[in-house]
């Protein structure tokens, strides 16, 4: 019965590789987010969705691409991936604009 | 956009002390403050939330107090305890529509036995 649930937790690739986390969230919430925590435990905001349409998609490279197939799920796909990809990427759900449930994040190194 | 300075980055106490961060706001439009709790290797939680309409809020051993003319808000800890040791982000964002929120870079809180 976990609210916000992401897979994989830690995921380990080669440089240049494509690689999907998914994010699904029982909560009944509207919006749903990635955010990117670096090594400085920096929480950044990444995308955003409600109800399945992007609301917010701050400056990152196009490289990261968003999925939302409903409103219980938003996937990253990240493709060509770079060493400064390396991080912990948070998904995160809410009934917007209130309180963010977050995920329990999926370490990303690139090697 | 918003931006949130967060202050100080590391904060040390004493298992009893008191500890305080304190975060300032740009966005005089801003009107919901919450503060989320990270513990090492976890996911961050929501501990504690304001409005723009209420002063200060009190929930235990924590309060957040806000003074929006000065555009301010802090995190109050008292009676520290070991297990409050973790990283604490403070937040803002206006409560209409799609807004997101915009964090701090954190406080990473050490409190010794």
């Amino acid at each position: 019965d976990t609210a916000v649930s992401q897979t994989p937790k830690y995921l380990v690739t080669q440089m240049g590789n494509d690689k999907s986390i998914k994010c699904e969230q029982n909560l009944g919430h509207d919006t749903m987010y990635w955010y990117k925590q670096d090594s400085k435990k920096f929480l950044k905001i990444m995308f955003s969705y409600n109800n399945k349409e992007l609301i917010i998609n701050e400056t990152v490279p196009n490289r990261f691409s968003p999925k939302s197939p409903d409103k219980a799920h938003l996937n990253l796909h990240i493709n060509s991936l770079e060493l400064g990809d390396s991080a912990v990427y948070f998904c995160a759900s809410s009934i917007s604009p209130y309180e963010q449930f977050f995920g329990p994040g999926t370490r990303l190194t690139v090697l | 956009g918003e931006n949130v300075e967060q202050h100080p980055s590391t904060l040390s106490v004493q298992e009893g002390d008191s500890a305080v961060i304190k975060c300032t706001y740009s966005d005089s439009a801003s009107n919901y403050f919450p503060w989320y709790k990270q513990e090492l290797g976890k996911r961050p939680q929501l501990i504690i939330d304001i409005r723009s309409n209420v002063g200060e809020k009190k929930d235990q051993r924590i309060a957040v107090t806000l003074n929006k003319t000065a555009k301010h808000f802090s995190l109050h800890i008292t009676e520290t305890q070991p297990e409050d040791s973790a990283v604490y982000f403070c937040a803002a964002s206006i409560l209409q529509g799609y807004s997101t929120l915009t964090f701090g870079k954190g406080t990473m809180l050490l409190v010794s036995p």
